[in-house]
């Protein structure tokens, strides 16, 4: 029974480089879910897919932000000319398509920007 | 505005009493409740859920208890033991919705 997994588990970058990270979801799971986590905060969301669908974004999504699911199995985020207000943990969920919306998440990925 | 409120930022308790986390809302079209435990550098992990059908969800040492007319949910967890130590989020939704989360409680369960 394999998990949500995430890859890296932590990222260090510049200012002003890209950074992509990968989730790989619950494999019978057809949504799949990024959140962004700071401090003292509960996550926030970003975006979602169904299969390969990206159904919602979040209006603070900047378009230095984008994501994609190809093939509805991963999913990557990237984040262009990154910014030190981008430094947070990065989180994955995935959930099986039902009306009620049981998530589960990976161990996240921490950004660090410098 | 925040539509999912934990107001406690922290709570401590004695090893092997009961833990009470809570949590109020102020959308009354959520009906489906969800607790997450977050460890340090890990992500959320699911605890236990409730339907706005019910009023008690309870799985082992974990309940559930569900208020519509306050808006309120608590969980409770019977014994408190040193690894329950995390910090806790409760999440909210309608149907096919996007969980709204709270803040987060850091439960310490002290020795």
């Amino acid at each position: 029974d394999t998990g949500v997994s995430q890859d890296p588990r932590h990222k260090i970058t510049k200012r002003g480089q890209n950074v992509t990270f990968r989730c790989d979801p619950i494999s019978e799971h057809n949504r799949l879910y990024w959140y962004r986590q700071t401090l003292g905060q509960g996550p926030e969301f970003l975006t979602y897919f169904q299969n390969e669908a990206q159904l919602e974004k979040s209006r603070l999504l900047s378009d230095r932000f984008s994501a994609e699911r190809p093939k509805g199995s991963f999913s990557t985020l990237e984040i262009q000319r990154t910014e030190q207000g981008d430094s947070a943990m990065y989180l994955c969920a995935s959930s099986p398509w039902t009306g009620y919306n049981t998530q589960y998440f990976g161990p996240g990925t921490r950004l660090t920007v410098l | 505005d925040q539509q999912v409120k934990q107001n406690s930022p922290s709570l401590s308790v004695q090893e092997g009493r009961i833990s009470i986390l809570n949590c109020d809302y102020t959308n009354s079209m959520f009906d489906y409740f969800l607790w997450y435990k977050k460890y340090p550098a890990e992500g959320p992990t699911f605890l236990i859920s409730i339907s706005s059908i019910k009023d008690k969800n309870e799985d082992g040492r974990f309940t559930v208890f569900l208020n519509k007319s306050a808006k309120h949910l608590s969980l409770h967890i019977v014994p408190s033991q040193p690894g329950d130590s995390a910090v806790y989020f409760c999440a909210a939704s309608s149907l096919d919705t996007q969980l709204i989360w709270g803040a987060g409680t850091k439960l310490i369960i002290k020795p």
